[in-house]
């Protein structure tokens, strides 16, 4: 059964701290990895990474795909109190007719 | 990046009232569209995947008669949750996929808070 695993599940920290949250799945036919940012409404759409695209980057946001090992980082850097949200990493095993989450990992960033 | 709209985005009825929640994607046409259920605290749950033209395929557990979905078009997906109960108040989220590039992206709409009294 195709699975993604999240790490750390939740974290704690204060303002200006660099964070990385881990994402690491087993599916049957990757596609893309996908990482999204959920507050209090619905998942909004942060990076999609493929073979193609294993590294992107946004502001003080990056992600890097490791296919060899089957996982992504997501790094957050100079951490502000916005950023506090649910990380859900997503992996496409059907293109684009099945999409896997992990459980997310609650960041929260304290004053 | 490509827009999902969802309405409502809160209702409350009674218990025993259906309610329909829209799914729509504004700017491009979506041949899968997914809806999902999410308790307080806990990750996305998957209902059903819906293709245009065709019956939702449900996942396990989730009564196809009680969450009704339609996909009449590329950009509008329905889900009625029909004679709602207090136990069906939650947050429900439908999404898209959409191409970005050659692979595809799961968009979300904003959610709609459902509250059965």
């Amino acid at each position: 059964e195709d699975k993604v695993v999240q790490s750390p599940l939740s974290l704690v920290v204060h303002e200006g701290d660099t964070v990385t949250l881990n994402c690491s799945y087993e599916v049957t036919n990757f596609r893309s990895l996908l990482w999204y940012k959920q507050e209090k409404k619905a998942p909004t759409f942060l990076f999609m990474l493929t073979s193609s695209g294993i590294e992107k980057k946004s502001g003080r946001l990056s992600s890097i795909l490791d296919k060899k090992e089957l996982s992504s980082i997501l790094n957050i850097t100079a951490t502000q109190t916005g950023d506090s949200a649910i990380y859900l990493c997503a992996v496409d095993n059907n293109y684009g007719q099945n999409f896997v989450f992990g459980p997310g990992t609650r960041l929260s960033v304290l004053p | 990046g490509a827009v999902v709209s969802q309405h409502p985005s809160w209702v409350i009825c009674k218990s025993g009232t259906s309610v329909k929640i829209e799914c729509r994607s504004l700017d491009f046409q979506a041949t899968t569209m997914f809806w999902y259920r999410q308790f307080p605290k806990q990750s996305l749950m998957l209902m059903a995947t819906s293709n245009e033209g065709s019956k939702a395929t449900y996942e396990q557990g989730v009564e196809k008669d009680k969450f009704l979905i339609n996909h009449a078009s590329l950009t509008l997906s329905t889900l009625t949750v029909t004679s709602a109960h207090p136990e069906d108040s939650s947050f429900y989220i439908c999404s898209a996929t959409g191409f970005s590039g050659s692979e595809n992206i799961q968009y979300f709409g904003a959610g709609t808070r459902l509250s059965v009294l």
